[in-house]
């Protein structure tokens, strides 16, 4: 499976940025595709995320009113648009797949997030 | 939100030696928990699953335990590779509302 992400993007304080995802090589409509970002020397923060099949998607309380995600099933494409942006939205936009993971032999599945984008580096500047 | 809080921030070990790291959730994730790796310029690389299972194509040097709030990822004998960020994460929500630590970097002493 390969995830890959639009370019990077200079946006002005205010604007709002669309950054893309592009599933190839495995299943896309039945995953949870979902967005990471990361500000410089910080950690990952989780976003939101979509199962392109059930069509609705969910978000990180911090971002609800402010963040979209969509996705295209023709194209295995999952996009996500942030809007007001501010200085602090400066940060790499990731992309990842939520899988329902095997644990070993067991019966027991658990999720984690096993297939991530190059990322896509969002400089909001005046 | 379930806080993740790792510790220590920064570790220092020699190469060969074990290295410890932890993660504490400020609730019960009960086993749902991953662990990943960064490297500067690199996406996060997925090491461990369910606490304890690792990732496909991870060495068998790479452990990890835990359940509840507590967990623990051990290298057992770093390599050079092996120097970099470690995040836990935790996915005890559905609808997920999925929270990161902020990360322990293991670096060469």
């Amino acid at each position: 499976v390969q995830l890959v992400q639009s370019g990077a993007e200079v946006k002005k304080p205010g604007s709002s940025v669309k950054v893309s995802c592009r599933a190839s090589g495995g299943s896309f409509t039945n995953y949870l595709i979902t967005w990471v970002r990361q500000a410089p020397g910080q950690g990952p923060e989780w976003m939101g995320g979509l199962i392109p099949a059930l069509g609705t998607p969910n978000f990180a309380q911090k971002f609800q009113g402010r963040v979209t995600i969509t996705a295209d099933e023709s194209t295995s494409t999952t996009y996500m648009v942030l809007s007001s942006l501010t200085s602090e939205d400066t940060a790499v936009y990731y992309c990842a797949r939520g899988a329902s993971l095997r644990a070993g032999l067991t019966n027991n599945y658990f999720y984690a997030m096993d297939f991530w984008g190059q990322g896509t580096t969002v400089t909001v500047s005046s | 939100e379930i806080v993740m809080t790792q510790s220590p921030a920064t570790l220092s070990v020699s190469p060969g030696e074990r290295a410890t790291l932890s993660c504490r959730a400020s609730q019960n994730v009960s086993s749902n928990l991953a662990w990943y790796q960064q490297k500067p310029g690199q996406a996060p690389r997925l090491l461990i699953y369910g606490a304890s299972t690792r990732a496909t194509g991870i060495p068998a040097r790479f452990s990890g335990s835990g359940s509840g709030t507590e967990f623990t990822l051990t290298i057992s004998s770093l390599q050079s590779e092996d120097f970099a960020v470690y995040y836990c994460q935790q996915f005890n929500n559905w609808p997920p509302r999925w929270t990161f630590g902020q990360g322990t970097k293991v670096e060469i002493k």
